[in-house]
């Protein structure tokens, strides 16, 4: 199975300040296609997940200009550039590439200061 | 609005079964496909696996293997998942999902169920 790891794992961010958070994966998730398999979830507190980014850097619908991903290969970001009280919860990059099974990262854990 | 209700909270002995039922409205039921995740608490996700409703595929985690059934009744637009042989450590909260694009595997999950807590004790 293909592992992803979060850096870091837990994250205290002043409002009005910018987030960073890193995924690695230990295979490339560039597909024959083209596509690169990775997403960006946020689980808030007592919610299911949210997809925030799909295949690297696409928003989904809805989700704010603030959050942005970047990345290739086996190295991907998420950043948000200013940190609001509502963006606090725990955030799961997930790769899909080499299916089955979806693999997860342990998540980092976003607080506000 | 796309919505994805799932069955209410089981508390199941080890080496039974449970089966939970995701059903789900909004959006032609037979054009996407449905992936089931769990949680344990304070835990991150494990994705358990995933059926195609425009073809009927399904794909397993291989570690369930042998212990998990995903399943759909296209009539009444609703997916279930089936684990059995219960343990201690399958207690979760258990969330099925919606692909985020039509006939397209591996696209992400854009609409959750609200999940369903699987408690198992003796």
């Amino acid at each position: 199975d293909i592992v992803m790891t979060q850096t870091p794992l837990s994250l205290s961010v002043t409002p009005g300040q910018p987030a960073s958070i890193s995924c690695k994966s230990s295979q490339s998730l560039l597909h024959t296609d083209e596509k690169t398999y990775l997403y960006w979830y946020l689980q808030k507190p007592g919610q299911p997940p949210q997809l925030l980014i799909y295949e690297v850097s696409n928003r989904l619908s809805g989700v704010p200009d603030r959050f942005s991903g970047s990345g290739s290969g086996t190295d991907f970001t998420l950043k948000i550039s200013r940190v609001e009280a509502e963006d606090v919860g725990v955030y799961y990059c997930m790769q899909s590439i080499k299916f089955p099974p979806f693999t997860f990262g342990p998540g980092t854990k976003v607080d506000i200061k | 609005q796309v919505q994805l209700v799932q069955s209410g909270a089981e508390v199941k002995k080890p080496g039974a079964s449970v089966k939970v039922s995701c059903k789900a409205s909004g959006y032609r039921f037979s054009g996407y496909g449905i992936s089931w995740f769990r949680q344990a608490p304070g835990q991150g996700f494990e994705w358990l696996g995933w059926i195609g409703l425009y073809n009927g595929n399904t794909n397993y985690a291989q570690r369930f293997q042998g212990r998990v059934s995903v399943t759909a009744d296209t009539s009444t637009s609703t997916a279930y998942l089936e684990l059995r042989s219960l343990r201690s450590d399958d207690t979760a909260v258990y969330y099925c999902a919606r692909d985020r694009a039509m006939n397209y595997y591996g696209s992400g999950s854009d609409n959750w169920g609200q999940g369903t807590l699987v408690t198992v004790s003796s």
